[in-house]
């Protein structure tokens, strides 16, 4: 089955505490990103990737960091995480093109305390 | 500047009765498609329906319609004979295909409440 597979679901960590969300998709996609939901905010892009070894920051990258060393994965990593990442994380995979829609995970509900 | 704009942070409307959700975009590039996503409460991102900048008819998925006005910079989703499990929360997105072609950017979002 085709899809996009994000771990965990849902997270509750304290401050300072280094973590990873990992992000897998079995399509063979070459684009990938890192969305944060928050209440009134929508969704605001985190880094994304056109392909392996190549990736770029999005609206919100403070924070966060990715990795691409292969084409199936994209794992998020906060170093030192904050209260004020405390969020709604949705992973998305698509081909590379404009006329392609992109396929998410089930999202990971992050709680820093 | 924000490149999608939504305008409706929370819209309702009645059971049956159709509804316009508002989306306007700013992009340079001539080629560059339009999507909406749909997010029950349920948390996942559900794909509705695709505009490409160079469609010349408006896109349909069953009761979803998207109304596409180029000049004006406009990709309205309509949704016919609202139903109940039409109330989630809607984001309208937008791929470019110049410089960052292909990177998926999203609007605020629009919540959308049917009433019985």
């Amino acid at each position: 089955e085709a899809q996009v597979t994000q771990n965990p679901r849902y997270l509750i960590t304290v401050t300072g505490k280094k973590l990873t969300v990992t992000c897998s998709q079995n399509m063979n996609h070459e684009y990938m990103s890192w969305y944060r939901q928050d209440p009134g905010l929508g969704l605001r892009q985190i880094y994304y990737s056109m392909n392996v070894e190549v990736t770029d920051k999005g609206d919100v990258p403070e924070g966060y960091k990715v990795s691409r060393k292969e084409k199936r994965n994209f794992p998020l990593i906060l170093e030192s995480p904050s209260p004020n990442q405390t969020s709604l994380y949705f992973c998305a995979s698509s081909f590379l093109r404009a006329d392609t829609e992109a396929f998410f995970g089930q999202g990971t509900r992050l709680t820093v305390v | 500047a924000q490149k999608i704009t939504q305008t409706q942070p929370g819209m309702f409307v009645q059971e049956k009765e159709a509804v316009t959700l508002d989306c306007t975009y700013d992009t340079s590039d001539q080629s560059y498609g339009l999507f909406w996503y749909k997010q029950p409460s349920s948390g996942e991102m559900i794909f509705l329906i695709y505009q490409g900048s160079y469609d010349e008819q408006n896109a349909t998925e069953g009761r979803y319609s998207l109304n596409f006005q180029k000049a004006r910079k406009s990709a309205n989703l309509v949704i016919s004979a609202s139903q109940l499990g039409d109330s989630a929360m809607y984001f309208c997105a937008m791929r470019e295909g110049g410089g960052s072609q292909g990177n998926l950017i999203f609007g605020k979002g629009t919540k959308l409440s049917v009433k019985p």
